[in-house]
């Protein structure tokens, strides 16, 4: 299976908002509402921020907030921070596991 | 919230093996299904494997099918990945990860299809 569709790099400034994208297919976000979001900082183990495509775990702040359209999920990050900069993945489960290419969120 | 430490990484020749070791501590390790993802160098995440709570389920990868097992022993609140029949795009990171569980007013929800808990990983380098 594919690897999901994630744009390569976004960037904002402190206190705007990013959307990163994830598009995958029928089979997988478009049927399944098994979405998952990810963050990863350099060096770091992955940190789940978003599960059932917008729940979010224990802990986790309301900036971050998710959203699915067809065969598409997006992650927002609103009132964008400094330690928002990070490696981002989003991943569906439909059966096999899949992880999306990562998108890298600067703050610039 | 528990931890993960995981273990048993190293250089190994193409066509060897090895054996990694997740161990859990502060949870209930016998409640919770067990996944192992790895991360290539500079590269995005890929699920490797799970195992459920019992040990009685298991699934894995298209690329790692017939070449990696997975098993746990709950009393050592263990998880372990053998590896077999390395290649060198084996070469990565591997995490073991607790799914996630969502508790309220004392009764708790498990969602065996995402990843909550991870270790600090335990690299893996195939190559001569």
């Amino acid at each position: 299976q594919s690897a999901l569709t994630q744009p390569r790099s976004v960037s904002g400034s402190p206190g705007q908002s990013v959307t990163i994208s994830c598009t995958g297919s029928k089979s997988d976000i478009g049927d399944y509402h098994y979405v998952s979001w990810y963050q990863q900082h350099p060096g770091k183990a992955p940190k789940l921020l978003l599960y059932d495509i917008d729940k979010r775990p224990s802990g986790i702040p309301d900036r971050f907030s998710g959203s699915r359209s067809g065969n598409t999920a997006s992650l927002t990050i609103s009132r964008l921070q400094d330690e928002d900069e990070a490696d981002y993945f989003c991943c569906s489960y439909s059966g096999p596991y899949v992880f999306g290419s990562g998108t890298k969120v600067t703050v610039l | 919230e528990g931890q993960l430490e995981e273990s048993g990484g190293g250089l190994v020749q193409p066509g060897g093996s090895l054996r990694l070791s997740c161990v859990g501590s502060e949870f209930t390790f016998s409640s919770y299904w067990i996944h192992w993802v790895r991360q290539a160098p500079g590269k995005g995440l890929q699920w490797v494997a799970n195992i459920k709570k019992d040990g009685t389920e298991e699934d894995y990868a298209d690329s790692v099918k017939g070449r990696f097992t997975i098993s746990r022993d709950n009393a050592k609140n263990s998880v372990y990945l053998q590896l077999n029949s390395l290649r060198a795009e084996d070469t990565a990171i591997y995490y073991c990860a607790r799914a996630l569980s969502v508790c309220n007013s004392g009764a708790c929800y498990y969602y065996y299809q995402y990843m909550e808990v991870w270790g600090k990983g335990t690299t893996v380098t195939v190559s001569s």
